[in-house]
Order: structure tokens, then sequence, then C-alpha cells
């Protein structure tokens, strides 16, 4: 069965340093993999995906993840945090199997102070 | 190009009573998809249409949950008798056919008191 671990439910940030958002994934077969982004009261909102093409994939607003094989990883990161980057965020795998049906993780609650 | 639309953003109602909930996917996407999120957690599928064929709705609760998508384009998800444990964020998404990407509305708060 597929499915997604995050690795933290929170993670605090100053402004302008580095973020880095743990998930690492379980899947029998080559897994087409999200990170999704919720702001409160506000919909989920795709920034990237991974569907076997390059590992290092580009998302918006400058994130980006890196699909790690061997470690069965996909970590969102980001150079510089800004406060509008202060959300909810979810890994999330598409089982193939089930007609896409997405699995997501239980989400990290990025914080990022002044 | 309009997103997904979903109504009332907010709910909040007794126990027992009923409840629905709609949605309008993105014009042209035939497959859509109604979650639950509860407090706390990601998100679960609950149940998924192709046209205005549920084709999987293995997790939806049957005995007090519904849903239906007439004409294969708007759909609404209905509760009846509502109960506490149904406290919870409701979400629509809709899709070209899988596996495209999933877009999602801002999703319904119920709160059942």
């Amino acid at each position: 069965a597929q499915s997604v671990t995050q690795l933290d439910s929170h993670v605090s940030v100053s402004e302008g340093t580095p973020v880095l958002l743990r998930c690492n994934y379980s899947s029998s077969y080559s897994p087409s993999l999200f990170w999704y982004v919720q702001h409160p009261n506000k919909g989920l909102q795709l920034l990237l995906k991974y569907t076997s093409a390059a590992t290092l994939v580009k998302g918006i607003n400058g994130f980006e993840a890196e699909f790690k094989k061997s470690e069965t990883s996909f970590h969102l990161t980001k150079p510089s945090a800004h406060m509008s980057d202060a959300a909810e965020y979810f890994c999330v795998v598409s089982d193939q199997n089930q007609g896409g049906k997405l699995i997501f993780g239980q989400g990290t609650e990025l914080s990022v102070k002044p | 190009e309009a997103g997904v639309v979903q109504s009332p953003r907010y709910k909040i109602i007794e126990k027992k009573q009923p409840v629905a909930f709609w949605c309008n996917p993105i014009s042209g996407h035939n497959t859509l998809y109604w979650y639950r999120q509860n407090l706390g957690q990601g998100p679960e599928l609950l149940i998924r249409y192709e046209n205005e064929e549920a084709v999987d709705d293995s997790q939806l609760p049957k005995d007090r949950f519904s849903a239906e998508r007439l004409k294969g384009v708007d759909s609404t998800l209905k509760i009846q008798p509502a109960e506490l444990g149904d406290s919870a964020v409701y979400l629509c998404a809709s899709s070209l056919a899988p596996p495209n990407t999933q877009y999602f509305g801002p999703g319904t708060r119920l709160t059942v008191l």
C-alpha cells in the first residue's frame, strides 16, 4: 500500500533562513509525489509534483523538492523563508491502482518568525 | 479561469440535523472528488466521480452519507443525520481524467453541536 510520513508536525524558522520539510514515502512501484500547501481558511494549492522525470522538481514560490529513491524521501526545501510561507504543508502520494487517489501525510505546520 | 467553487463556506448545525454541501468543479473536469479533513490531519477521500458515475465510494459511510453528481457537473454531498464526529472540513476537488493534477476548492467547515 502507498503511504507517506511527514517527519515533523511543526517547523519554525526565521525569515530569510532556509526551509526544510521532510517526507518519506512507501510505494511498491514508481510513485507520483506531490507537495500541497494550505493557508488558513484557504483551499489546498499544489506546490509541485514528481512524476518520474527529473528528480529535482521546482515548484511555485521558490520551493523545490528532490526525489531520492534510495532513501524513499521527497523533502521540500526553500533557500529563504518569507513571512507569507507560514502555512500547513502536505506531502502526498498518488495511488495509481486506485484511479489516482491521493494519500496525504499528516501535515507539517510551518511558522516563520520575523 | 474560475477554480473549484464550494458552498457554504461554513455551517453550524445541531446533531441529528441534515446538512448538504455543494461543489462546482472547474469547467471541463470530468473527475470530481470529495475529501474530509479532520482537525490536525490530512484530507481523506470519501468518493470519486467519473462524470456522473461514482467509481470509488469505498470510504463513504453509506449509512448517513450520500452524494450525487447529476449531469456530470455539479455535485452535492449530504449527511443525514449528522453526528458530533462529522465536524470537519469537507473539500471538493476536480481534475481531468486521473492521474492528472487535482485542484481543490476552499472547503466547507462543518461544526456539529
